[in-house]
């Protein structure tokens, strides 16, 4: 089985500060990474996606993770967040031997203070 | 616009009452997915269907109903036998890779 976790329930983080929000899975398969954003009462948007290649991953709105094998993370960075950056972001993996499912983490919702 | 829609926004039922919600997407994807959202978690799949004619339950699919007549279409019916049926909830579609994700309908029953 699979499992992701999302050890952040919540990062307050001052504007124009760097910010840093962490994934950790398991799985006994190979997987590929995604990061979701979800603003208040919206869908999700995808913001990055590892597949393969290049450990480290750039996104849209300045965002970028780096996969990292030996620990089974992902963990999303940017390096200055802005007020609306203010949101839930979703941690998922897609196991290679499933048909299309993701298995998501809890969330983590990211607050920026002026 | 290519995309994925859900109607309503918001629903509100009478407990006892059946309910479907609805999901359209004209990104051709065969797969498509329904999940639930509570406050505090994550998502949580109901059903998802891969192909037209088909579909599978996930992980809390009990008090949940759905049909995949159209490849476009991938309604779910909230049933009376769902002991909390108030939630947020969203569809989504599979392209090669990713999951593409429509507004959400947020559900309330009283």
């Amino acid at each position: 089985a699979q499992s992701v976790t999302q050890l952040d329930s919540q990062v307050p983080v001052f504007e124009e500060a760097p910010v840093e929000l962490r994934c950790n899975y398991s799985s006994s398969v190979s997987v590929y990474l995604f990061w979701y954003v979800q603003y208040p009462n919206q869908g999700l948007q995808l913001l990055l996606k590892y597949l393969s290649g290049s450990t480290l991953v750039k996104g849209i709105n300045g965002f970028e993770a780096e996969f990292n094998k030996s620990q089974t993370s992902f963990h999303l960075r940017k390096p200055s967040v802005h007020i609306s950056d203010t949101a839930e972001y979703f941690c998922a993996v897609r196991p290679l031997d499933s048909s299309y499912k993701l298995i998501f983490g809890s969330g983590t919702r990211l607050l920026v203070r002026p | 616009d290519g995309g994925i829609t859900q109607s309503p926004k918001y629903l509100f039922r009478k407990e006892g009452q059946n309910v479907t919600l609805s999901c359209e997407q004209n990104l051709n994807h065969d797969a498509m997915y329904w999940y639930r959202q509570d406050p505090g978690q994550g998502l949580r799949l109901i059903y998802y269907s891969q192909i037209v004619n088909d579909f599978q339950k996930g992980d809390i699919a009990e008090g949940y109903s759905v049909s995949r007549e159209k490849k476009e279409s991938f309604p779910l019916t909230v049933t009376s036998a769902q002991k909390n049926p108030t939630a947020f909830y969203l569809c989504a579609s599979a392209g090669s890779h990713e999951q593409y994700f429509g507004p959400g309908t947020r559900l309330t029953v009283t």
